[in-house]
C-alpha cells in the first residue's frame, strides 16, 4: 500500500543553520504531497504542499517539491529560527484523495 | 473561526470500560476526520464523514470503534471495551471539500 518514510529524528540546529528533512513515498497513481508541523501543545498545521510532479509549494521560507523520478519530497529552509522548533510529519492523500498517510515525524530542535 | 474543538483533552480509564469523544468542527466544514496518533509515530487515518454520511473507515477501525455525526456538525468517537493498546491520542480533523485539513489539538487517551 501507500506509504511516506521520512529521515529519523531528532534534527539538532543551530539558529540560522539550513534545514533538510527528507521524505520518500510509495504510492500508486499521483498522489498530492504535504508537509504539515506540529508546534509543541497546538494541533497539526499545513505548512506545504504540492499537488503534481515538479510543483513546489512554500510556505514560511520552508520549500519541497515533488519530484516524482525519484518519489521524494525534501523539506528545506535556508535559515532556520527557534520558532521554528516542532515536529515536521510528510505526507500523501490515498488514491481517493480523502484519507491522508503520514510519516512517522521529525522532530527539529533550533537552538540560539 | 473557532478551530475544530475535541473534548475531552485528556482521558483515562480503565480496562474494559467505555469511552466517548467528541468533536467540534470548524462550522461549515462538511468533512470531519478521525485519526489516530501513538508515541513515535504519525497520524493513522480511522474514518471520515461528508455531512452526516460516513464515507470510509480504515480497517483500523474495529468493532469496537463507532463514530456518528448525527446531524452533520459534531462528531462523537466511541470505543468500548478498551483495551491498553487503545492508549493513544485521537485526532480530529475538518474541512470543506476538496480543501485543507484543520486538526483539533487531539484527546489523549491513557487506558489502565
Amino acid at each position: 500500500g501507500d506509504s511516506v518514510t521520512q529521515m529519523e529524528g531528532p534534527v539538532t540546529l543551530s539558529e540560522e543553520a539550513f534545514l533538510t528533512i527528507n521524505c520518500t513515498y510509495t504510492a500508486t497513481g499521483y498522489p498530492s504531497l504535504f508537509w504539515y508541523v506540529q508546534y509543541p501543545g497546538e494541533g497539526l498545521q499545513l505548512l506545504l504542499k504540492a499537488t503534481k510532479a515538479d510543483d513546489k509549494g512554500s510556505n514560511k521560507g520552508f520549500e519541497a517539491t515533488y519530484r516524482k523520478e525519484t518519489t521524494s519530497f525534501h523539506l528545506e529552509k535556508g535559515s532556520v529560527q527557534v520558532s521554528d522548533s516542532a515536529v515536521y510529519f510528510c505526507a500523501l492523500s490515498d488514491q481517493a484523495g480523502t484519507a491522508l498517510i503520514f510519516g512517522k515525524g521529525t522532530t527539529l530542535s533550533v537552538s540560539s | 473561526d473557532t478551530g475544530v474543538s475535541q473534548n475531552p483533552r485528556h482521558k483515562i480509564t480503565k480496562r474494559g470500560q467505555n469511552v466517548t469523544f467528541r468533536c467540534d468542527p470548524i462550522s461549515e466544514h462538511n468533512r470531519l476526520y478521525w485519526y489516530r496518533q501513538t508515541l513515535g509515530q504519525g497520524p493513522e487515518f480511522l474514518t471520515y464523514f461528508q455531512n452526516e454520511a460516513q464515507l470510509e473507515k480504515s480497517r483500523l477501525l474495529s468493532d469496537r470503534f463507532s463514530a456518528e455525526r448525527p446531524k452533520g456538525s459534531f462528531s462523537t468517537l466511541e470505543i468500548q471495551r478498551t483495551e491498553q493498546g487503545d492508549s493513544a491520542m485521537y485526532l480530529c480533523a475538518s474541512s470543506r471539500l476538496n480543501e485543507k485539513l484543520f486538526f483539533g489539538s487531539g484527546t489523549q487517551l491513557s487506558v489502565l
